[in-house]
């Protein structure tokens, strides 16, 4: 079945930094994906989506690009700040009326001053 | 405008009792997911609705789990009995469309439940 593999956590950076966090899929045909973003004691929140290849989403300096080829969609930031702490979750939804959102299971983001 | 609304956000319950936690989607989404977190096996779809009906409840971990969509502006996700390795936050997220339309899926702040 679907599913999305990013990288472990806790990532440890130090203010303006460059952030990548690692996302790869696995789905049939051509899923949408996102990255969604959730803060200490808070839901989750959309930070970006693509839902066709090649296409970059992009959101508060966060970018990530949807790669067919190598199944990615890693999320990179040139300058992380420290109100970027958080958990990244990856999360692709595949075509079809019944398909699901599916996650990853989250990258800690700490960023140190 | 306002986002999904969960209530309890908190809610500390005895082993046995029942708990029901309560969701209000977003005005026009006819898409209504609910999500158990927890630091073991992470965010779980537990069942989703479309246009009101249970579309997909194969997440719903076993007979004592319940959710219920009685129109498109409410949902309950009902457990009974609850048992301590309930404890988890609970999500409810709301799109318009289909689950895999693409379009974005708005969650709540959670309901965050202990059962002890």
């Amino acid at each position: 079945g679907d599913s999305v593999t990013q990288m472990e956590g806790p990532v440890t950076l130090s203010e303006e930094a460059f952030l990548t966090i690692n996302c790869t899929y696995t789905a049939t045909g051509y899923p949408s994906l996102f990255w969604y973003v959730q803060y200490p004691g808070e839901g989750l929140q959309l930070l970006l989506k693509a839902t066709k290849a090649d296409d970059k989403g992009s959101n508060k300096g966060f970018e990530a690009t949807y790669r067919k080829e190598t199944t990615s969609f890693h999320l990179e930031k040139g300058s992380v700040q420290v109100s970027d702490s958080a958990v990244y979750f990856c999360a692709l939804t595949g075509r079809g009326a019944t398909n699901k959102l599916i996650f990853g299971t989250g990258t800690l983001l700490a960023v140190q001053p | 405008d306002a986002g999904v609304i969960q209530s309890p956000r908190h809610e500390v319950t005895e082993m046995g009792q029942e708990v029901t936690l309560r969701c209000k989607p977003i005005s026009g989404h006819n898409s209504l997911f609910w999500y158990r977190q927890t630091m073991m096996r992470g965010l779980e779809l537990l069942i989703y609705f479309n246009n009101n009906v249970p579309i997909d409840d194969s997440g719903m971990p076993e007979d004592r789990f319940s959710a219920k969509m009685p129109n498109a502006s409410f949902s309950t996700l009902k457990i009974q009995p609850s048992e301590p390795r309930d404890s988890a936050v609970y999500f409810c997220a709301s799109s318009h469309g289909t689950a895999g339309s693409g379009n974005t899926i708005y969650f709540g702040e959670g309901s965050w439940l202990t059962v002890v």
